[in-house]
């Protein structure tokens, strides 16, 4: 059963310019959240999207935006790149409705912004 | 709101030793509670959840960890370190009462390192 893959793993942008990320769920999985890991704030939410619905956001400008697709894939944009979006960006996919169970992390996207 | 306090940045351990970070949480009522292991320049592994089943979790690799309500922890614990342990574990807690929020809050992560 193939795992949450998140492309592309490097990324180097450029101050100002705009990045598009992309998540595909573990098949069956409808839910899909994004968290930014940086070594200063660690590990914060972003947003979490089910059945093409964003249902919860964290506090982050409206620079972050998401979307979902029907096949349940997500891609978060994040416009107007600042030196401090310099994050892994990490996706994760769980069964929602199914309370009991954990959410799978992909292996993440390192965003570099010079 | 919920938060998540992991005490201790840095836990260094001999190998063969017991392996214990610590876990405390903040929540209006009993939540769901997670362990993750993240290798370097890797995601988030889970490694065990509290979902009000038994008290005691077993989980991946030999680690467990216990719900204690009335300390409001979830500590994890291996008996015996391998090298192979040396990773950055994080807590998290997600709020059962809210059911259909898929939003986990973390810890800010404890780095194990493993001495020979």
């Amino acid at each position: 059963k193939a795992g949450v893959t998140q492309t592309p793993r490097y990324l180097i942008k450029t101050r100002g310019q705009q990045v598009t990320l992309s998540c595909s769920p573990i098949s069956g999985h409808r839910s899909v959240s994004w968290y930014q890991q940086t070594p200063g704030q660690g590990l914060q939410f972003l947003f979490e999207y089910f059945s093409e619905t964003q249902r919860n956001k964290g506090n982050f400008p409206g620079r972050f935006s998401g979307r979902q697709f029907s096949n349940s894939r997500s891609e978060m944009n994040v416009s107007t790149l600042e030196l401090g979006d310099s994050a892994l960006y990490l996706c994760a996919s769980s069964l929602t409705g199914t309370k009991y169970y954990g959410y799978t992390f992909g292996s993440g996207t390192r965003l570099t912004v010079v | 709101a919920q938060s998540v306090t992991q005490l201790g940045s840095h836990v260094s351990v001999s190998e063969g030793a017991l392996v214990l970070l610590r876990c405390n949480y903040s929540s209006s009522v009993p939540p769901y509670l997670f362990w993750y292991v993240q290798y370097p320049n890797q995601g988030l592994q889970l490694l065990l959840k509290y979902t009000s089943a038994a008290t005691l979790v077993k989980g991946i690799n030999g680690f467990e960890a216990e719900f204690k309500k009335s300390e409001t922890s979830f500590h994890l614990t291996k008996p015996s370190a391998h090298m192979s342990d040396a990773a950055e574990y994080f807590c998290a807690v997600r709020n059962r009462s809210n059911f259909g929020n898929e939003k986990l809050t973390f810890g800010t992560g404890t780095r194990l390192t493993i001495i020979p």
